[in-house]
């Protein structure tokens, strides 16, 4: 029962260049989220999604975009990367319900040179 | 909209007790708590919703006063293993997308 897994787990990349970062949950979950998590600053929201084909933007959306054509997965994508954009990345999911939270993935981590 | 927390760090020596607070200046549907070591990925440890009454796991418990828009978590005899950072997390709604506070840092001592 791998749960919920991402990968890669360590990126490093170059500013400009495009990124996607992968999200895969196996509990059949409606909602997925993305966050990122920089020192300092906690967790922040980019996007969430609460079913297949619907998204929703975050708290800090703009540079990054997202799609959920299957329940599974909803991956991240960086278009065009910025120094600004290193950081933690962790993807969660959750059933929704008034006493469901959200269950993260490991983390990937993610250098922009 | 991200909740506050208090205090940003605390260090304790094994056994004794903690309290991390997490205010709002929102209304509040729920707070989440959550605990994350080092390089790894948050763990949920509970969940209150407005009306509801104190949670309580193992030796951590917490409360949510909706009035004040604040919940707090509460660390008994606190172990080794409860070393970490502590974050709540909150929602306005039921829309499910939660706003986290900035962290706890717990480090408990032998």
């Amino acid at each position: 029962d791998a749960g919920i897994t991402q990968s890669p787990r360590y990126k490093i990349t170059e500013t400009g260049r495009q990124v996607t970062l992968m999200c895969h949950q196996t509990w059949s979950h409606s909602y997925m989220f993305w966050y990122r998590q920089d020192l300092g600053h906690g967790l922040r929201l980019i996007y969430y999604s609460a079913a297949a084909d619907i998204t929703d933007k975050g708290e800090v959306p703009d540079g990054y975009v997202v799609s959920r054509s299957k329940t599974e997965n909803f991956p991240l994508t960086l278009e065009s990367a910025t120094r600004s954009q290193t950081s933690v990345y962790f993807c969660a999911s959750g059933a929704g319900g008034e006493l469901d939270t959200q269950y993260f993935g490991p983390g990937t981590r993610l250098t922009v040179l | 909209q991200q909740p506050v927390q208090s205090p940003q760090a605390v260090i304790l020596r094994e056994g004794e007790d903690a309290v991390i607070n997490c205010s709002s200046s929102k209304a509040l549907y729920s707070v989440h708590w959550y605990r994350q070591k080092h390089g790894e990925a948050p763990v949920f440890l509970m969940i209150l919703l407005k009306g509801g009454e104190q949670k309580g796991h193992d030796k951590i418990s917490a409360s949510f006063n909706e009035k004040k828009q604040q919940s707090s978590l509460y660390l008994t005899a606190s172990q080794l293993s409860y070393s970490g950072t502590y974050f709540c997390g909150t929602e306005k709604n039921s829309g499910y997308a939660l706003n986290f506070g900035k962290g706890t840092s717990l480090l408990v001592t032998p």
